[in-house]
Parts: C-alpha cells; sequence; structure tokens
C-alpha cells in the first residue's frame, strides 16, 4: 500500500494552455474524490467516482473541466483554455467505501 | 445545504499547553463530522471523525473532539501541545448515509496552529 498518489507534484502553464492530472489511488479502493484547494481555503469539492462511475460532480466544476476513472483504477482531471483563476493545489482521495479515508499529496497548478 | 465555521484563522500556544480549535456546523440532517490536518506541501490526513454514537472521539496523536448537537459544535482539543503538532487544521461535515447524504466533504476555511517553545 503506497497511498494515494499524484502526479504531477507541481505544473506551470501559460493561460489558455489545456492540463491534465493524475491519480492513482490506493487498490482496491472503489471511491475516488476530486478536490480543489485554493489559498487560504479549505478545499472544495469537485467530483467523486464510485468503480467508473461519476456519481456527482460539483457546480464549480464548468465546462472546461472534464473527470474520467475509465477502467474503475486511476483518474485524470483535465482543465481546458486554463484560467488564472485556475491556480490551485488539485487533491485527490480515495476509499474504500463511504466517507473519505486519504489523500495524496497534491498536484499544485499554477497558471501564469 | 451543509456549512462549517471555523472562526478565526490562527492560532498560537505554547508547548505544553491546552490545544482548542473550535468548530461549528450548519446540516438541516444529523452530520458525519471530521477533522484533517494538513503540514506543509502535503495532503490532508485524518485526525479523527463522528458518524454515530458515542459523541466523545478520540483520534490520532492524542487529539480528541466532542459531538455537541445541542450547541452544533465538534471543538478539538489537545491537552497538551507538541512541536510537531504545528500545522494546519480542517473540520469538515458530510452525509449522513445511508439517508441519502451526500458523500461529499464540506470544509472549514481552516485553522493554522503554531506551537511557541
Amino acid at each position: 500500500d503506497t497511498g494515494v498518489s499524484q502526479n504531477p507534484r507541481h505544473k506551470i502553464t501559460k493561460r489558455g494552455q489545456n492540463v491534465t492530472f493524475r491519480c492513482d489511488p490506493i487498490s482496491e479502493h472503489n471511491r475516488l474524490y476530486w478536490y480543489r484547494q485554493t489559498l487560504g481555503q479549505g478545499p472544495e469539492f469537485l467530483t467523486y467516482f464510485q468503480n467508473e462511475a461519476q456519481l456527482e460532480k460539483s457546480r464549480l466544476l464548468s465546462d472546461r473541466f472534464s473527470a474520467e476513472r475509465p477502467k474503475g483504477s486511476f483518474s485524470t482531471l483535465e482543465i481546458q483554455r486554463t484560467e488564472q483563476g485556475d491556480s490551485a493545489m488539485y487533491l485527490c482521495a480515495s476509499s474504500i467505501g463511504p466517507m473519505v479515508g486519504t489523500f495524496g499529496s497534491g498536484t499544485r497548478l499554477t497558471v501564469v | 445545504a451543509q456549512s462549517v465555521t471555523q472562526l478565526g484563522s490562527h492560532v498560537s500556544v505554547s508547548e505544553g499547553a491546552l490545544v482548542l480549535l473550535r468548530c461549528n456546523y450548519s446540516s438541516s440532517v444529523p452530520p458525519y463530522l471530521f477533522w484533517y490536518v494538513q503540514y506543509p506541501n502535503q495532503g490532508l490526513q485524518l485526525l479523527l471523525k463522528y458518524t454515530t454514537g458515542a459523541t466523545l472521539v478520540k483520534g490520532i496523536n492524542g487529539f480528541e473532539a466532542e459531538f455537541k448537537k445541542s450547541e452544533t459544535s465538534f471543538h478539538l482539543t489537545k491537552p497538551s501541545a507538541h512541536m510537531s503538532d504545528a500545522a494546519e487544521y480542517f473540520c469538515a461535515v458530510s452525509g449522513p448515509l445511508p439517508q441519502g447524504g451526500s458523500e461529499k466533504l464540506v470544509f472549514g476555511k481552516g485553522m493554522k496552529l503554531t506551537v511557541n517553545p
């Protein structure tokens, strides 16, 4: 059990570019969650999956954001046409059932 | 909708002193409540959680919290602060399950704890 792994740890991108983050949950965890944390704030829920099904999406998740978990294992979060307001820490978490258990170290996105 | 209030953004205590971090919640249904700790440039680590049953919950690293429905509170305490406790602490609410509550966590803004030698 190596914990929840997120890659990359840091990403700097120019405004307007697309970025993709990856999350590898703890093996056999069927639930996977994405959160966004801006400076000085608590994490905000974006979306979650049970196996490969995306069960809930926040209104924060605009049409520029898309998340997938194609085989019920790893997940990707893509942001298209990035904006400076997208700069944040993107956190992934996984659990074996309901209730969030284990968070990854996050991907810090900086849009310049 | 559920929400969490953590009043203030920073608490400073001396090593060995009592740690008290306040959390009040708003929920139209019985909530599930959590405390997480975050060290710099790291993800969140679960300290403790309350779902049902005993209202005094013990967690890791000597922390505990008490669910008080009448006060809509879930304050976090530790009798004696250690230098290694310096971090940011987040209170969160979710659920309840299986009454159809959401699995998502709603976090407070966090409280930065400084421990002075």
